[in-house]
């Protein structure tokens, strides 16, 4: 079982260059979220998608652009990084509304790093 | 908005003995979610526990167990018979059984650093 699938793990971007991460899931989960990870912060939502078809804002958001590109996947790109945008990035799913009791499923993380 | 706090940023704990992990949290709504989530160096996050707020029975998992305080919004998680391999980051979450707007979306703290002493 694949589960939460993200691509790359790691990147080395300079100041001001563009990228996507990927992420892509096969639980046929309705939700989809990308999360950044800071030393002593804990995990912070950037972004999430509820549904196919539609994405929000998190708490951090600046800086960021998704896409919900069909039900199974779920992308991030930074239009011109910047060195606070090194981070580790997650992306989750989950089953969303349709049902209680659901907990989120991660992938392996992104490590990224902004010089 | 609902917060999470995790006020100890590391602990230790001997192997074989026990360990509890503190969490604080504070909402208004009277549904929820809790989850105690583990990452190893690996840096995977890994489901150890959930509980229900509507559930006052609190959840066990094997060696991972909570103690549940709703009103006092209090959610630690307590890992019996310590392992090396329980040495991570364990981080506290909240998730809103509210469907509407945010749903599902999962309110992190900031993490305890776990150490396993042979």
């Amino acid at each position: 079982n694949a589960g939460v699938t993200q691509t790359p793990k790691f990147q080395v971007l300079k100041t001001g260059q563009s990228m996507t991460l990927q992420c892509a899931q096969d639980m046929n989960h309705n939700s989809m979220y990308w999360y950044r990870q800071d030393p002593g912060m804990g995990l912070r939502l950037i972004y999430y998608s509820a549904s196919e078809g539609t994405t929000d804002k998190g708490e951090v958001p600046n800086g960021y652009n998704v896409s919900r590109l069909n039900k199974r996947e779920f992308s991030l790109r930074l239009e011109s990084a910047a060195p606070s945008q090194t981070s580790v990035y997650f992306c989750a799913s989950s089953m969303g509304r349709a049902k209680r009791n659901t907990e989120a499923f991660f992938g392996q993380g992104t490590r990224l790093t902004v010089v | 908005a609902q917060t999470v706090t995790q006020s100890q940023p590391e602990m230790s704990v001997q192997e074989a003995e026990t360990v509890t992990l503190s969490c604080t949290y504070d909402t208004s709504e009277s549904d929820y979610y809790l989850f105690w989530y583990k990452q190893p160096p690996s840096r995977q996050m890994i489901l150890v526990i959930r509980q229900e707020a509507y559930k006052q029975q609190n959840a066990t998992e094997n060696r991972f167990s909570v103690n549940f305080q709703k009103a006092a919004k209090s959610f630690s998680l307590k890992i019996s018979d310590s392992q090396l391999g329980d040495a991570a980051m364990y981080f506290c979450a909240y998730r809103s059984a509210n469907y509407g707007g945010s749903q599902g979306n999962l309110i992190f703290g900031k993490g305890t650093k776990l150490s396993v002493k042979p």
